[in-house]
């Protein structure tokens, strides 16, 4: 089943203990991104990558970092969490960039809690 | 920045009713409007997209519409069902550092009473 997953799907952390969420999708997208959703902000984007070792920040990238090493995954790093990084989080995936023929796939989100 | 606008934050609707969604969008540049479906607890899905050089589309009962002059372009849905209750968000492209990047709207709640 064509798919994108991610893990944890909810967490409760502390301020300051680094954590990953993990994304990974089995469709062969070149593209993946992160947003997190927050009431009345709608989905923000955090970072995004293009292609393998191709990452570049979306809107609001302060405070977490990605990696792209293979095509399949791009976890979501947060090297030392802070109680506004409270959110519910989703990975999106799509062949190529935004545009028409370019559906973006989301992952079933991780709610994450920073105390 | 770029942004998208979207009205109303919330509406509540009696079954059979229609409800309209309107966003509006600031980069006239933007030529891909789709627009995702939450339902409660889950992710968002695509329902219906539409491009720049086309002014409506449909798909049973839901429709898009498109005022590029305007910027702005509004979801339709008829004969509303409670299954129909979800978080709707509405999207432009925005092309940035070489690539289209989706920008989207804060989002509507839906209320369908039976």
């Amino acid at each position: 089943e064509a798919q994108v997953t991610q893990n944890p799907r909810y967490l409760i952390t502390v301020t300051g203990k680094k954590l990953t969420v993990t994304c990974s999708q089995n469709m062969n997208h070149e593209y993946m991104s992160w947003y997190r959703q927050d009431p009345g902000l709608g989905l923000r984007q955090i970072y995004y990558s293009m292609n393998v070792e191709v990452t570049d920040k979306g809107d609001v990238p302060e405070g977490y970092k990605v990696s792209r090493k293979e095509k399949r995954n791009f976890p979501l790093i947060l090297e030392s969490p802070s109680p506004n990084q409270t959110s519910l989080y989703f990975c999106a995936s799509s062949l190529k960039g935004s545009g028409f023929y370019n559906e973006q796939f989301f992952g079933p989100g991780t709610r994450l809690t920073v105390l | 920045g770029e942004n998208v606008e979207q009205h109303p934050s919330t509406l509540s609707v009696q079954e059979g009713d229609s409800a309209v969604i309107k966003c509006t969008y600031s980069d006239s540049a933007s030529n891909y409007f789709p627009w995702y479906k939450q339902e409660l607890g889950k992710r968002p899905q695509l329902i219906i997209d539409i491009r720049s050089n086309v002014g409506e589309k449909k798909d049973q009962r839901i429709a898009v519409t498109l005022n590029k002059t305007a910027k702005h372009f509004s979801l339709h849905i008829t004969e509303t069902q409670p299954e129909d209750s979800a978080v709707y968000f509405c999207a432009a492209t925005h092309f940035s550092g070489g690539y289209n990047k989706l920008i989207f709207g804060a989002g509507t709640r839906l209320a369908v009473h039976p």
